[in-house]
């Protein structure tokens, strides 16, 4: 089994603060999802990274394999950015999930 | 291209009862996971179905199970509801390119309640 954990598990920045998650797996991976939950419950899959870094928007997913770690990050952040961020690995056929990471951007 | 479509989208039932969540995955993909979101466990694997077989199974019951036809819709099939199978439930769908396994697109998620 994969131990995924997140950190923070909630944080509060203000409009326009540079956000870090962060997400450290314990079991080597084939791919590390970067997914966000608007309330209401639909996910966004962000980005699906096996190595190095993603850049989409504001948006920037790194991921280091030998150090079993990633991290997501948001630019100039804005309170549609408000959301659950959740960080999923995938080990042959079997997805696990950290507990998530509830931001909250104020204006 | 049309997104991932879960249907329905709410739904409440009575303890013992059975329930169908169906799941049709965008045009093209073959692969349908599905997961369970409770505010106590947080999102788990259940299944995932790929052209028509299942292929990996998370640590759920037996009253837990699923299909996939040949269209690539998906169904899950809850039987003998307990309380504690109120929760969302998502699928996501993606397919292999080149061997490798693409990036997956989730549904809405169904919201089921057991009374």
């Amino acid at each position: 089994k994969n131990e995924v954990e997140q950190s923070p598990q909630n944080l509060t920045a203000q409009e326009g603060e540079f956000i870090t998650i962060n997400c450290s797996y314990s079991v080597g991976i084939s791919a590390l999802h970067w997914l966000q939950q608007h309330p209401g419950g639909g996910i966004v899959s962000l980005f699906m990274l096996s190595s190095g870094k993603k850049k989409h928007g504001r948006l920037i997913a790194t991921i280091n394999i030998q150090e079993k770690h990633s991290s997501l990050h948001i630019t100039a952040s804005h309170p549609r950015d408000s959301a659950v961020y959740i960080c999923a690995t995938r080990t042959g056929n079997q997805f696990y999930f950290g507990t998530g990471t509830s931001l909250t951007v104020i204006p | 291209k049309a997104g991932v479509t879960q249907t329905p989208r709410y739904l409440i039932k009575t303890r013992g009862q059975q329930v169908t969540l169906s799941c049709s995955p965008i045009s093209g993909h073959r692969s349908v996971s599905w997961y369970q979101q409770t505010p106590g466990q947080g999102l788990q694997f259940l299944f995932e179905y790929f052209s028509e077989t299942q292929r990996n199974k998370g640590n759920f019951p037996g009253r837990f199970s699923g299909r996939q036809f040949s269209n690539s819709r998906s169904e899950m099939n809850v039987s003998t509801l307990e309380l504690g199978d109120s929760a969302l439930y998502l699928c996501a769908s993606s397919t292999l390119h080149r061997g490798r396994r693409t990036e997956a697109f989730f549904g809405q998620g169904t919201r089921l309640t057991v009374v």
